[in-house]
């Protein structure tokens, strides 16, 4: 078994602030995953790397920076935080499987922006 | 491009009753459906996985199923209980093999005892 552990698990920022997320998993698992799910929508992914030296913009990257430090860790940077962007960011890993691979999911990072 | 629609919001149940929640799908490529759980404070977790049309994924007691047809995939489980309580989301894997999951926008499941 393994862990994915997310920091901060609640982040409180101000309207224009630069604000970094961090993930870091133990699975050995070579892609990570950041979502962003907001109330009473679905997640929607940001950024995902498939390997340590990968990055791949999801389908909600604007407004977002990732950065894999390396194979066990994940960042997100919101690089200019809006009112409109409180929600709860999850981080993933899985096996470098494509879609098909099951994707464990850590507690999550509640940002809200004053 | 791929969609999930999940139009059961929220679902209030007693014990014992029976579960039955349902998505319908869109794609141009042959899918692999998934249900997600979301337990409070955690994150999302795998609850199913069904990667053939009409046959069962099965797991704690919940059965999954998609019928290509219709476009339709559903969750049932035949006597709930309170420690299901949770948010269950359908999700679509795209057939080309890519990274990126479709999510439903989740049901909310509430179990009173």
């Amino acid at each position: 078994g393994g862990i994915i552990t997310q920091t901060p698990k609640f982040l409180i920022g101000q309207e224009g602030q630069k604000l970094t997320l961090k993930c870091q998993q133990n699975f050995n698992h070579d892609t990570m995953y950041w979502y962003r799910q907001d109330s009473g929508k679905g997640l929607r992914l940001i950024y995902y790397s498939i390997t340590e030296n990968d990055l791949q913009k999801g389908d909600l990257s604007e407004g977002y920076d990732a950065s894999r430090e390396k194979k066990s860790s994940f960042s997100l940077t919101v690089t200019s935080a809006q009112k409109n962007e409180m929600a709860v960011f999850l981080c993933a890993s899985s096996i470098r499987g494509g879609a098909y691979a099951e994707q464990f999911f850590g507690p999550g990072t509640r940002l809200t922006v004053l | 491009g791929d969609s999930v629609t999940q139009m059961q919001g929220q679902v209030t149940l007693s014990e014992d009753d029976f579960l039955f929640i349902n998505c319908t799908y869109s794609t141009t490529w042959y899918p692999t459906l998934f249900w997600y759980v979301q337990y409070p404070g955690e994150g999302p977790q795998l609850l199913l996985k069904v990667t053939t049309a009409n046959n069962k994924g099965i797991s704690r007691g919940f059965e999954a199923t998609y019928d290509k047809g219709t476009t339709s995939f559903h969750l049932q489980k035949a006597s709930v209980q309170e420690s299901d309580s949770a948010v269950y989301y359908c999700v679509l894997a795209p057939g080309n093999m890519g990274y990126k999951l479709t999510f439903g926008t989740g049901t909310s499941l509430l179990v009173d005892p």
